[in-house]
């Protein structure tokens, strides 16, 4: 069975700029939860969707939001770039999104903001 | 709310030493608790697991028991790999609702020495 799997595996952006970043989950899964992790803040929750409904947010300003298709495929999108975003953004899927499932991760993204 | 206090790296070994890498944790109710690595440019992979108190995970030799009375879920490898040398994280997923997304650590570097 595929992985988790996350397009780009690599962005530059400019400060002010918006970003989009993509998520396909383990076939079968229905949650799929966002992470954002850098050297500072280590790993931080942003979101998760489950049947195409946001169920879950972190503490995280409205410029980041999210969404999930009826594949559970899910996408990610900050808005108005700040340096600070720059980090590895991960993506993890599972089947139902319980305390006891285990979440799977992708890869990440690495987006660098100049 | 729930926090994960992870043992402060970076922690070097030699080849066929014995390790531990103390985790503890604080959360309402009673969380599943995972142990998960990070090799160099990729994401994160599930080592182990355990969902409920005195249950055992297991993988790849390395161990880790669930322990309610003392909230803890230390990590312990009778004989390290220089293969073995990545960042490994504690974390929990609470019950229900808000809780229920991975609270992680902050990562114990480790470096296995032929």
């Amino acid at each position: 069975k595929a992985g988790v799997t996350q397009t780009p595996r690599y962005l530059i952006k400019t400060r002010g700029q918006q970003v989009t970043l993509s998520c396909s989950p383990i076939s079968g899964h229905r949650s799929v939860s966002w992470y954002q992790q850098t050297p500072g803040q280590g790993l931080q929750f942003l979101f998760e969707y489950f049947s195409e409904t946001q169920r879950n947010k972190g503490n995280f300003p409205g410029r980041f939001s999210g969404r999930q298709f009826s594949n559970s495929r899910s996408e990610m999108n900050v808005s108005t770039l700040e340096l600070g975003d720059s980090a590895l953004y991960l993506c993890a899927s599972s089947l139902a999104g319980a305390s006891t499932d285990t979440q799977y991760f992708g890869p990440g993204t690495r987006l660098t903001v100049l | 709310g729930n926090s994960v206090t992870q043992m402060e790296g970076p922690v070097t070994l030699s080849e066929e030493a014995f390790l531990t890498i103390n985790c503890t944790y604080t959360a309402t109710g009673y969380p599943s608790l995972f142990w998960y690595v990070q090799y160099p440019g990729e994401g994160l992979q599930l080592l182990l697991k355990a969902t409920k108190a005195d249950d055992k995970g297991s993988n790849k030799g390395f161990e880790a028991t669930y322990r309610k009375e003392t909230t803890s879920f230390h990590l312990e490898k009778g004989s390290v790999q220089v293969s073995d040398s990545a960042v490994y994280f504690c974390a929990l997923s609470g019950r229900s609702g808000s809780a229920r997304q991975l609270t992680f650590g902050s990562g114990t570097q480790l470096t296995v020495l032929p």
